[in-house]
């Protein structure tokens, strides 16, 4: 299995543009999380869907952040428009219910977005 | 309210020697610990995990201690190695359910 993947591994944008991230999690997971790296705030949960359903997006920062799971392999995290403070390292990551290890999340190699 | 607190923010460790981090948890109905395991420019990755339902487990070098009156965990690398490196997350779920994570700590086994 290759594994989540995440797609751009870096991003350079400009104040006001928006930004698409993109995750293709681990095939016949059905969790789906949305977290983002930074020094001062560390891991945090952004979002995270069951069955491509969203269950909990408390994390997501303001309105300029949205994501969507239109299927069960393909999510989307989208800033816009993207602001300096957004900055920081995206990741996904995805989980089995009922898998081998319980309650395991694979996480993908994250989105590093700077925002200018 | 912070569900998750970790210390230290940062360790320095001999080559050789054991490395203890700590977490202590406020959510009694938290019931799975796991610990993960980030190197520089890669996502974090599961290294061990643990249920309330018992005081510890060892996998290899790697050790969880869990106090549950406490409310609190710990991970002891034996024998500590440079390739042991990198940072480490707690983290504490109830059920399925999302992870509250620590804030990391930053190890260094120097050679």
């Amino acid at each position: 299995d290759a594994g989540v993947i995440q797609s751009p591994r870096h991003e350079v944008t400009e104040m006001g543009q928006e930004v698409t991230l993109r995750c293709k999690p681990i095939s016949g997971h059905d969790y789906l999380f949305w977290y983002r790296q930074t020094m001062m705030r560390g891991l945090e949960l952004l979002i995270y869907f069951n069955n491509n359903v969203p269950i909990d997006d408390s994390g997501m920062p303001e309105d300029r952040f949205s994501a969507k799971m239109p299927n069960a392999s393909f999510s989307t995290l989208k800033i816009q428009p993207s602001e300096p403070r957004d900055s920081a390292v995206y990741f996904c990551a995805s989980s089995l219910r009922g898998g081998l290890a319980f309650n395991e999340q694979f996480f993908g190699p994250g989105t590093r977005l700077t925002v200018l | 309210q912070q569900q998750v607190k970790q210390s230290p923010q940062s360790l320095i460790v001999q080559k050789g020697g054991i490395s203890i981090i700590n977490c202590a948890y406020e959510n009694t109905a938290f019931d799975y610990f796991p610990w993960y395991q980030q190197f520089p420019g890669k996502g974090p990755a599961l290294l061990i995990a643990i249920r309330p339902d018992v005081s510890e487990k060892k996998e290899g070098r790697f050790t969880i201690s869990f106090n549950k009156s406490a409310k609190q965990f710990s991970l002891h690398i034996m024998d500590s190695q440079p390739g042991d490196s990198a940072t480490y997350f707690c983290a504490a779920s109830k059920g399925f359910n999302k992870f509250y994570f620590g804030s990391g700590t930053k190890l260094n086994v120097k050679p």
